[in-house]
């Protein structure tokens, strides 16, 4: 089965910035979207096709990608962006749709 | 305004079957693009994406769990179901819907319900 790859955690200082990552093999075929998610709370969608960012996200939210690997951006982290990351993409088919594992960010 | 909203049993015992309703609005899943997706988080644990149904009544699933489930809509309600059968203490999760667009744009999950906890337990 299909599968994309992130790290368990990022720290980051207030005011710095935090990248993430996410592998997977599909990935120069098929677009990354990121998901944030607070304690308690649902996924919200924070960037989609790769690098596009919903209203009302903030610009310090960005993604790129480059070959197998995704990587989504928080320039000049503060603490309201800890939480949770998911990396959602498909494989090559689209038959596996899948999330990544999940990075937790603490931002300290 | 978009909103969705999950309602189904919290308990369940093993083997039996979860019926699980998302009804939406600000939406209709008659225009061409729309869909709605099932996705569960198990307690302290990752998404896991389950099922997924479109504007023209396309149905997908994931492949480790297709067995399992069947996904419907009731577009007269606003609704989609998803049944899970012979439910195990390892399916425990909180149970989202979620809307996805494909139009000129992809955005899939750019709405979500507040979710519903579902425990499998005897």
């Amino acid at each position: 089965s299909y599968e994309l790859t992130q790290p368990p955690s990022v720290s980051v200082s207030p005011g710095q910035t935090a990248r993430i990552t996410c592998s997977g093999d599909a990935l120069p075929k098929k677009f990354c979207y990121w998901y944030q998610q607070k304690s308690g709370q649902a996924p919200v969608l924070v960037i989609y096709e790769d690098n596009k960012r919903p209203s009302g996200i903030p610009e310090r939210f960005s993604g790129s990608s480059s070959g197998t690997v995704a990587t989504l951006t928080i320039s000049g982290a503060r603490m309201e962006d800890e939480g949770d990351y998911y990396c959602y993409s498909t494989d090559r088919s689209d038959n596996h749709r899948v999330f990544g594992g999940g990075t937790k960010v603490t931002v300290l | 305004r978009v909103t969705l909203r999950e309602s189904g049993p919290a308990l369940v015992k093993p083997t039996q079957t979860l019926t699980l309703t998302c009804t939406f609005s600000g939406f209709s899943l008659n225009t061409s693009g729309m869909c709605v997706s099932w996705i569960r988080q198990p307690p302290g644990k990752a998404l896991e994406w389950l099922a997924h149904i479109d504007w023209v009544d396309d149905k997908y699933y994931s492949p480790s769990l297709k067995t399992r489930l069947i996904i419907s809509k009731d577009t007269s309600k606003n609704q989609v179901v998803l049944t899970m059968t012979n439910m195990d203490p390892v399916d425990t999760a909180t149970y989202y819907c979620a809307r996805t667009v494909t139009t000129a744009v992809i955005r899939p999950f750019d709405y979500w319900g507040q979710g519903t906890l579902v425990t499998v337990s005897s």
